[in-house]
């Protein structure tokens, strides 16, 4: 079974710095990894989709990369915000596309 | 409008009490999948369909069944509503090959 794992829990940094989640999986026979963000009580948005064939996704601030072979992803955060406060979830899809795996979150807290 | 509409977004229910959550998307995608979240405990899958013929449990399915009306249609039922079935449920929708999840934004039940 897929294990998904992101650390840290939680984070707060002050506005401005660059920063860097984590997601790391046990079964490296993935599809595709999501990035998303869930705001408090509020459904998930995509930020950023990654298939096994890609090393990283780009979106404005927002850089994800994958290393299957080592079973890592991370979200680079460029020159972070108090609005980027939010929990970041990632999100994995095996080969068998029968569900995604859910890592537990990195809540993020940027301090003005 | 939403790309994965669900109603309502909030309900309060009694225990004993039969609930209908409802999902619609106009995504075009063939599966929908039932979540739910708790505090701590991350998103679990409920259930899942592929097609209007195919319906799948998930992790915890056990007081709860779905019908997938259409292939924009999936709704989930709780038949007798317990107060440990308060959470927030999600419905979500992928399509086959690259694509990622599409959230819905979330229903909060609480069951009294």
């Amino acid at each position: 079974k897929q294990e998904v794992t992101q650390i840290p829990a939680a984070l707060s940094v002050p506005e401005g710095e660059n920063l860097v989640l984590n997601c790391s999986f046990t079964d490296s026979a993935i599809y595709n990894l999501q990035w998303f963000r869930q705001d408090p009580g509020k459904g998930l948005t995509s930020l950023l989709l990654i298939q096994s064939s890609q090393r990283e996704q780009t979106s404005g601030r927002l850089n994800a990369s994958l290393d299957k072979s080592s079973g890592r992803s991370t979200l680079y955060i460029a020159a972070s915000q108090p609005g980027d406060s939010a929990t970041y979830l990632c999100a994995v899809r095996p080969g068998n596309f029968n569900k995604f795996y859910f890592g537990s979150g990195t809540k993020l807290n940027v301090k003005p | 409008d939403a790309d994965v509409t669900q109603t309502p977004r909030n309900r309060i229910t009694k225990t004993g009490k039969r609930i209908m959550l409802e999902c619609s998307q106009t995504k075009g995608h063939d599966r929908m999948y039932w979540y739910r979240q708790d505090p701590g405990l991350g998103l679990r899958l409920i259930y899942y369909s592929f097609d209007v013929k195919d319906i799948n449990k998930g992790e915890i399915s056990d007081g709860y069944s779905v019908s997938r009306q259409a292939q924009a249609k999936f709704s989930l039922s709780l038949e007798s509503a317990i107060p440990n079935q308060t959470a927030l449920y999600f419905c979500a929708t992928s399509g086959t090959g690259i694509s990622g999840y599409t959230f819905g934004s979330g229903t909060r039940l609480t069951v009294v």
